[in-house]
């Protein structure tokens, strides 16, 4: 199985920049991870994805070492509307079906 | 167009009841899941439909039925259910081809079981 492990929480400040790693161990050849985040009574929000070393997007950086068994979310610059619960997800075989399955997630919380 | 519409967002429902939890997407994605989510935990995978067709039932209690009725929809229908099953279901289609899927949830539908 594919299953992702990620910190249970963790707190920041305004203004500072936040790293959550996760790891996946047994990530499939062909799998990207994703990361996803949510607030309450919401649906989770795509954030980024990447295969392997960095990617970039406008709201978040992705960083995946040579051997893909963690990766990295980086939020630069964080504010107090970052407060939310993030997951890294990979994907995973049940027989010849996939599913993408979330684990635990970090709850982050930014404090003014 | 880039939504998952889900109605409604709000749901009560007695244990002898029948209602449906609708999804619609306007996407061309031609994959659809439900998800449940219980307070402070994951969402957990509940149905895959892959091409209209269901590709993975994660071992769900009969009493919830989905239906794909075309490649825009997706309705699940809950009969019977029991207190336990109050939940937040979240609807979500997917974009990209295998291994680099992204998922496009709808805000979800608040059920409670009384």
């Amino acid at each position: 199985l594919a299953k992702t492990t990620q910190p249970i929480s963790m707190d920041s400040y305004e203004g500072q920049e936040v790293n959550i790693t996760c790891s996946h161990n047994n990530i499939a050849t062909n799998d990207y991870i994703t990361w996803y985040q949510q607030f309450p009574s919401q649906g989770p929000r795509f954030i980024i994805q990447g295969y392997k070393t960095k990617v970039t997007n406008e709201v978040a950086s992705l960083f995946i070492p040579a051997d893909r068994k963690s990766s990295t979310l980086s939020l630069p610059r964080v504010s107090l509307s970052d407060t939310a619960v993030y997951y890294c997800l990979v994907g995973d075989m049940m027989g010849s079906a996939r599913q993408l399955t979330f684990g635990s997630g970090t709850q982050l919380t930014v404090l003014p | 167009d880039t939504e998952v519409t889900q109605t409604p967002k709000h749901l009560v429902m007695g244990m002898t009841n029948k209602k449906s939890l609708k999804c619609e997407q306007h996407m061309g994605h031609r994959a659809m899941y439900w998800y449940k989510q219980k307070a402070k935990k994951p969402p957990e995978l509940m149905f895959v439909y892959s091409y209209e067709k269901l590709s993975i039932n994660e071992s769900v209690p009969s009493r919830f039925s989905p239906e794909c009725p075309n490649s825009s929809l997706l309705n699940l229908h809950l009969h019977a259910l029991q207190p336990e099953d109050s939940a937040l279901y979240l609807c979500a289609s997917s974009q990209g081809s295998w291994g680099n899927e992204k998922l496009f949830f709808g805000s979800g539908t608040q059920l409670s079981v009384l």
